[in-house]
């Protein structure tokens, strides 16, 4: 069975400092991989994904992440934090196929320091 | 465009009682799926709908737990005899179809709380 692992719970950053959320998954195939951003009172809102080819994605808002299959990681980075990025992130991996359920990690908090 | 809607935002019930949680998905999209957030864990999948296939219902944890789906829109989540431990959000996703490449987008939850 697919597993997602955050091993940050909580993570402070001061604004305009550099960011790295880790995230490690355990899966048989080929993964495919997600970050998901939950701000309070938001929905869930996708900030990048992995599937195949480039290594390094490129998503939403300045982030990026870098899949390493030999290190099974997926960390999400981003240069220079902004107060706004203040919130909850999750990666995710998926199942694939016809029926794309998502399994998630236990989501890393994030504070920002202005 | 509107994006995933769902309702209530908020539920507080007694315990035993039965709760429904609905679900608009985006239009035009085919799959919808529902998950469970509870407090300091990351989402659990329940069930996913694509078009009028059958539901893949592997991620329910009891019989207690049901959902319908009427064609390619409206879904509702049904809880019987609720209990403390289902106090949780309720998410709910929609995607064009079930298909990896597909984005799911969420809705903003519904927040069950179980007295």
């Amino acid at each position: 069975a697919q597993s997602v692992t955050q091993p940050d719970i909580h993570i402070t950053v001061s604004e305009g400092a550099s960011l790295e959320l880790r995230c490690n998954y355990s899966y048989g195939a080929t993964p495919y991989l997600f970050w998901y951003v939950q701000s309070p009172g938001q929905g869930l809102q996708l900030l990048l994904k992995y599937f195949s080819g480039d290594t390094l994605v490129q998503g939403i808002k300045g982030f990026e992440a870098e899949f390493k299959r030999s290190q099974s990681s997926f960390n999400l980075r981003k240069p220079s934090v902004h107060w706004s990025d203040a919130a909850e992130y999750f990666c995710a991996v998926g199942a694939g196929g016809g029926g794309n359920k998502l399994t998630f990690g236990t989501g890393t908090q994030l504070k920002v320091e202005l | 465009g509107a994006g995933v809607s769902q309702s209530p935002s908020n539920k507080v019930t007694e315990k035993g009682k039965d709760v429904e949680l609905r679900c608009d998905p985006i239009s035009g999209h085919t799959a919808l799926y529902w998950y469970r957030q509870r407090l300091g864990q990351g989402l659990e999948f329940l069930i996913y709908f694509q078009g009028n296939s059958a539901p893949d219902k592997s991620g329910l944890p009891s019989d207690r737990f049901s959902a319908e789906r009427t064609g390619e829109s409206v879904s509702t989540l049904t809880i019987q005899r609720t209990q403390q431990e289902d106090s949780a959000v309720y998410l709910c996703a929609s995607s064009p179809s079930d298909w990896y490449t597909d984005t799911q987008y969420f809705g903003p939850g519904t927040r069950l709380t179980v007295l």
